[in-house]
């Protein structure tokens, strides 16, 4: 089942704004993360945070994570037109032995105007 | 990160035949692959895991005699796509993964249109 749901599905902003994207989830994780994913291409990891974690930062990316409420938000800062993407955020859990299963929310349709 | 390849980038093939994606992991020893497929405008959806000589893992729903994964070494997973139809036309994404199994690296996808 769909682990991760992200919301919204499209955000459209405008350049140097901030565009802010959440992801809720159903059952406990190890860690979170997110993905950008361009038109057709493949993805492109951005940032993990831990179940232990409750905010990390990377360049203009800020990710929080609430495991009460089982939920994460990814704020882009001051948004560039080549921000323009899909992003999703995974979940991931042991599937057995040591292999670990990455669950992706639905994404978010990011598109910055310049 | 790991730099991983998929070929073809794209493919057009006709119903009934069966069409073969490669994924190589060019500068990482990869010891587990996945398989993903996405449609359009949707999530990426886990097909198989598999590790470096073993039989694949397959997700429920998932055709292991549709969808043949071969993943020989620690650098080559195959796909394979038999007997395909329309509704297998998809962007089919490889990942890798060789250390912490929570970090993969994916390749760039291909994308199959069965007409």
């Amino acid at each position: 089942s769909q682990q991760g749901e992200e919301d919204p599905q499209a955000l459209s902003i405008q350049e140097g704004e901030n565009a802010t994207m959440n992801c809720s989830y159903k059952t406990s994780i190890n860690n979170l993360q997110w993905y950008r994913q361009n038109s057709g291409r493949g993805l492109v990891h951005l940032i993990l945070i831990r179940s232990n974690e409750r905010e990390k930062h990377s360049g203009r990316l800020r990710v929080t994570l609430d495991t009460s409420k089982k939920s994460s938000s990814l704020l882009i800062t001051a948004s560039r037109a080549a921000d323009t993407a899909s992003y999703f955020c995974a979940t991931d859990r042991r599937s057995g032995g040591s292999n670990y299963k990455l669950t992706f929310g639905k994404g978010t349709l990011l598109t910055v105007n310049p | 990160g790991a730099v991983v390849s998929q070929h073809p980038s794209w493919v057009i093939c006709k119903s009934g035949t069966s069409v073969k994606i490669e994924c190589r992991s060019l500068d990482f020893q990869a010891t587990t692959m996945f398989w993903y497929r996405q449609f359009p405008k949707q999530s990426l959806m886990l097909m198989a895991t598999s590790n470096e000589g073993s039989k694949a893992t397959y997700e429920q729903g998932v055709e292991k005699d549709k969808f043949l994964i071969n993943h020989a070494s620690l650098t080559l997973s195959t796909l394979t796509v038999t007997s395909a139809h329309p509704e297998d036309s998809s962007f089919y994404i490889c990942s890798v993964s060789g250390g912490p199994a929570y970090e993969q690296y994916f390749g760039p996808g291909t994308r199959l249109t069965v007409t």
